[in-house]
């Protein structure tokens, strides 16, 4: 089956830096987005990787790796705004997008 | 500005009521939008795929003389939960690609609407 996991919840502090991982089991893979969902509020569009690598995007990066099915989404300068949850989701072969449960954030001052 | 604009955000009503959804593309067209549903602290489920024209695809295990899609127009697609039940309650977000589905184009999602049944 395919699968996608992410840590449920993390905390960091105001100001610091942050890792939230995603490991991906799909069949076949046309790219991984990551999405920021703020609480009652529909997610909004972050990254997108499709090559190997990091993509920078002022605070916020994302890596990929294919071959260990592996990314990161790296949160710098962390702002209590930046408490949400982020979704990881991946196209697999078919062009549907596989989603991830998501990672609560929770930022503390 | 937003990309795509969904109504209503918020519907209370009674056990046994139909409530319709709309999901509109703005300044473009979308031949396919999908619809989702989120439960607190879930994550999102695909409901179906609506393509303009024809018949949505829906998931396994989604009813769909339940939930009800109409793609009628390029900008619109509607959800209609029909006789809807308690369990019914939950988060409903359309999203829309405004791209290929083979390109790197996000889906851009509406606001969600959230539906409480009584």
């Amino acid at each position: 089956g395919q699968n996608i996991d992410q840590p449920t919840e993390m905390t960091a502090t105001e100001g610091a830096i942050v890792q939230i991982n995603c490991t991906y089991q799909t069949s076949g893979f046309n790219g991984l987005f990551w999405y920021q969902q703020h609480a009652g509020e529909a997610p909004t569009f972050l990254s997108y990787n499709v090559l190997d690598g990091l993509e920078e995007k002022g605070r916020f990066s994302s890596f990929l790796s294919r071959s260990k099915g592996y990314s990161y989404l790296l949160l710098k300068e962390l702002q209590m705004k930046d408490s949400a949850s982020y979704l990881c989701a991946v196209k697999d072969s078919n062009y549907q997008l596989i989603w991830g449960a998501g990672t609560k954030l929770i930022i503390k001052p | 500005g937003a990309v795509v604009s969904q109504h209503p955000s918020w519907v209370i009503c009674k056990s046994g009521t139909s409530v319709k959804i709309e999901c509109r593309s703005l300044d473009f067209q979308a031949t396919t939008m999908f619809w989702y549903r989120q439960f607190p602290k879930q994550s999102l489920m695909l409901m179906a795929t609506s393509n303009e024209g024809s018949k949505a695809t829906y998931e396994q295990g989604v009813e769909k003389d339940k939930f009800l899609i109409n793609h009628a127009s390029l900008t619109l697609s509607t959800l209609t939960v029909t006789s809807a039940h308690p369990e019914d309650s939950s988060f409903y977000i359309c999203s829309v690609l405004t791209g290929q589905e083979s390109g790197n184009q996000p889906q851009h999602f509406g606001d969600g609407t959230r539906l409480s049944i009584l």
